[in-house]
């Protein structure tokens, strides 16, 4: 899907555990965004990052998330003892510039990891 | 902030009929504004997008015209196939300058079902 890829596609924690999803964004894009997409839910903004930097976290939980995006690998969005609430579909998208600079590029979706908490 | 929101679905319809989602935003200056569908167990892909007033953006026979004084972005189809069956989501992009511009703000979704 337009080379964003996600891994992996579906992931069970119990309650407790930790949880790390991957993400590569398309060749040649250097910017990365996670949403959430809770049941029943539009997605919802969590993270953006460059390499080796977080832009903006503001939509991250202040508590058991953190998000990384290496100089070399995929970006990693991580949590820690995981919940039953955090049982959601979580999406990497990825673009070519800053999009602060040019607003009117479109972010390239992956198909996402879907995330159960037993 | 930032809102968009869009009817409530499921949305039913039989193969050839006419297709209307409708969209409407809240935000302030001029945000960027998109059309994305997601097909079953798949990611978002971009179907289509306007980013100013009057623009239409058009792509596999659906279009949809960025109205600024309606704050609207309606989704259409003249004549949808079962294929289309999915869940379509609008959504937009903030300002150029100051923080969140990057941050995409979506609807809740709007599920089509087409039957033969």
């Amino acid at each position: 899907n337009a080379g964003v890829m996600q891994n992996p596609r579906h992931l069970v924690r119990r309650r407790g555990q930790e949880a790390r999803l991957r993400c590569s964004p398309m060749k040649g894009h250097s910017h990365v965004y996670w949403y959430r997409q809770l049941p029943e839910e539009g997605l919802k903004f969590m993270v953006y990052l460059q390499k080796e930097n977080i832009i903006d976290e503001s939509g991250m939980p202040k508590e058991r998330f953190s998000a990384e995006f290496p100089k070399e690998g995929p970006s990693i969005l991580r949590i820690q003892q995981v919940v039953r609430g955090d049982s959601a579909a979580y999406f990497c998208a990825s673009s070519p510039q800053n999009i602060r600079a040019q607003p009117n590029q479109p972010q390239h979706f992956g198909d996402g990891t879907r995330l159960s908490i037993l | 902030g930032n809102s968009v929101t869009q009817m409530e679905g499921p949305v039913t319809l039989s193969e050839e009929a006419f297709l209307t989602i409708n969209c409407t935003y809240t935000a302030t200056g001029y945000p960027s504004l998109f059309w994305y569908v997601q097909y079953p167990g798949e990611g978002l892909q971009l179907l289509l997008k306007a980013t100013k007033a009057d623009d239409k953006g058009s792509n596999k026979g659906f279009e949809a015209t960025y109205r600024k004084e309606t704050t609207s972005f309606h989704l259409e189809k003249g004549s949808v196939q079962v294929s289309d069956s999915a869940v379509y989501f609008c959504a937009l992009s903030g300002l150029p300058s100051g923080a969140g511009s990057y941050q995409l703000t979506f609807g809740k979704g709007t599920k089509l079902s087409v039957i033969p």
